[in-house]
């Protein structure tokens, strides 16, 4: 089945500093790959679309100055949060619409393991 | 706001008994899938059903789909303690996918 890679699973920085996560589609093109965000004990709040070769969209009240996310090809999205605080620490979770068809053509979303940001 | 609202919160139940979960949304979607999370852990797709699909099965899943109230079931049936997770659906639709607020799902031996 297709494979969506997150890296790094565990991230621990300082505050203000900046910490950068990878979302790779395995073995499959993925045009569209999503960020999520995820509050313990809470479900998956939709950051931003990230679109290959574009700009992200961002939903409503999504900092887009401070969670940077990049495109560039159609197997890689990246997602930086800029000068990180504590408030900063979640579960980021990214996934993958898979656009060959892997899944039957159901363009069926397939999910990393997620990313622990813990700022301190 | 999440596009889908689940229920109940939190379900507990004895090892073999059967566990439904619902969920409810809002817009039209193209699909809607369920997935499974193990605590700290990420997301496990369980079954995915289209919106011209009423029910599938997988395994010891199955799972309906009402377009007309807007609303699916996921039932896991003789359940196992290796069950015990949180529980999302996920509708797809206008270029993306939105959860609901999941159900806790305890499974006692």
């Amino acid at each position: 089945g297709a494979v969506v890679s997150q890296h790094p699973s565990r991230v621990i920085c300082k505050s203000g500093t900046s910490v950068k996560i990878e979302c790779r589609s395995l073995d499959f093109q993925a045009t569209t790959m999503f960020w999520y965000r995820q509050f313990p004990k809470q479900s998956l709040m939709l950051m931003a679309t990230s679109n290959e070769g574009s700009k992200a969209t961002y939903e409503q009240g999504v900092e887009k100055d401070k969670f940077l996310i990049n495109h560039a090809s159609l197997t890689l999205s990246t997602l930086t949060v800029t000068s990180a605080h504590p408030e900063d620490s979640s579960f980021y979770i990214c996934s993958a619409r898979d656009r060959s068809g892997l899944a039957g053509g159901t363009g069926e979303l397939f999910f990393g393991e997620g990313s622990r940001l813990t700022v301190l | 706001s999440q596009q889908g609202e689940e229920d109940p919160q939190a379900l507990s139940i004895q090892e073999g008994e059967n566990a439904t979960m619902n969920c409810s949304y809002k817009t039209s979607i193209n699909n809607l899938q369920w997935y499974r999370q193990n605590s700290g852990r990420g997301l496990v797709h369980l079954i995915l059903i289209r919106s011209n699909e009423r029910e599938k099965h997988s395994g010891r899943l199955r799972v309906t789909l009402d377009t007309s109230k807007k609303s699916s079931s996921l039932l896991i049936t003789a359940s196992r303690a290796a069950d015990t997770a949180s529980y999302f659906c996920a509708t797809d639709g206008r270029g993306k996918s939105t959860f609901g607020d999941g159900t806790t799902l305890t499974v006692k031996p």
